[in-house]
């Protein structure tokens, strides 16, 4: 079957940094995505790690170790619209290789 | 580009009645998706078309849901009849191939409430 894992809510302050964590475990890996779902609307795509090491893009940077089936996305600069829903979704390979398997999700809420 | 395109979206619908969801994905995206969020649980995986063929339907609850992309365009879900546990966020996503680097489009979802 397919586990993924990651806190359920985060709190932190404008301006600041936030690592969002996500342990995977699944038959099989072919590559691990971060959403950024705000309420009501369509998860957009974040980062794409496949390899192991940090992709940095902007603001956000995600990190892949695939030994450990563990994952974070790095936030930094935090800003009032950071607030949402981080969805961490790993896609298997094999029967269902196009699919994704997400976790719960964790929502980030920035305070002044 | 105009984005994935979902209707309605919102429905709410008495136990036994029919539903049938809509999908506009991309255009040119041969790969379209159905997922479904339930309260308080992930996203969770219910079918893949290529084309106009059902590639993998391994997620599809029971025989109540019946999906169709006829022409290969758009897609419908159809619900049929309506159970309580059936409430909850319907996405539709598309990709370009099987395997896009830049992974799925998705839509914003129908909230479907079953009453």
């Amino acid at each position: 079957g397919q586990n993924i894992d990651q806190p359920t809510e985060m709190t932190a302050t404008e301006g600041a940094i936030v690592q969002i964590n996500c342990t995977y475990q699944t038959s099989g890996f072919n590559g691990l995505f971060w959403y950024q779902q705000h309420a009501g609307e369509a998860p957009t795509f974040l980062s794409y790690n496949v390899l192991d090491g940090l992709e940095e893009k902007g603001r956000f940077s995600s990190f892949l170790s695939r030994s450990k089936g563990y994952s974070y996305l790095l936030l930094k600069e935090l800003q009032m619209k950071d607030s949402a829903s981080y969805l961490c979704a790993v896609r298997a390979d094999g029967k269902g290789a196009n699919n994704l398997f997400f976790g719960t999700g964790t929502r980030l809420t920035v305070i002044p | 580009e105009a984005g994935v395109t979902q209707f309605p979206s919102h429905s709410v619908i008495e136990k036994g009645q029919t539903v049938t969801l809509r999908c506009d994905p991309i255009s040119g995206h041969d790969n379209l998706y159905w997922y479904r969020r339930v309260m308080g649980k992930e996203i969770k995986f219910l079918l893949h078309f290529v084309k106009e063929s059902k590639q993998d339907e391994s997620g599809m609850p029971n025989n109540r849901f019946l999906a169709e992309r006829t022409g290969g365009t758009y897609s419908t879900l159809k619900v049929q009849p309506a159970e309580l546990e059936d409430s909850g966020v319907y996405f539709c996503a598309s990709s370009r191939g099987g395997a896009d680097f830049y992974g799925y489009t998705f839509g914003s979802g129908t909230r479907l409430t079953v009453v």
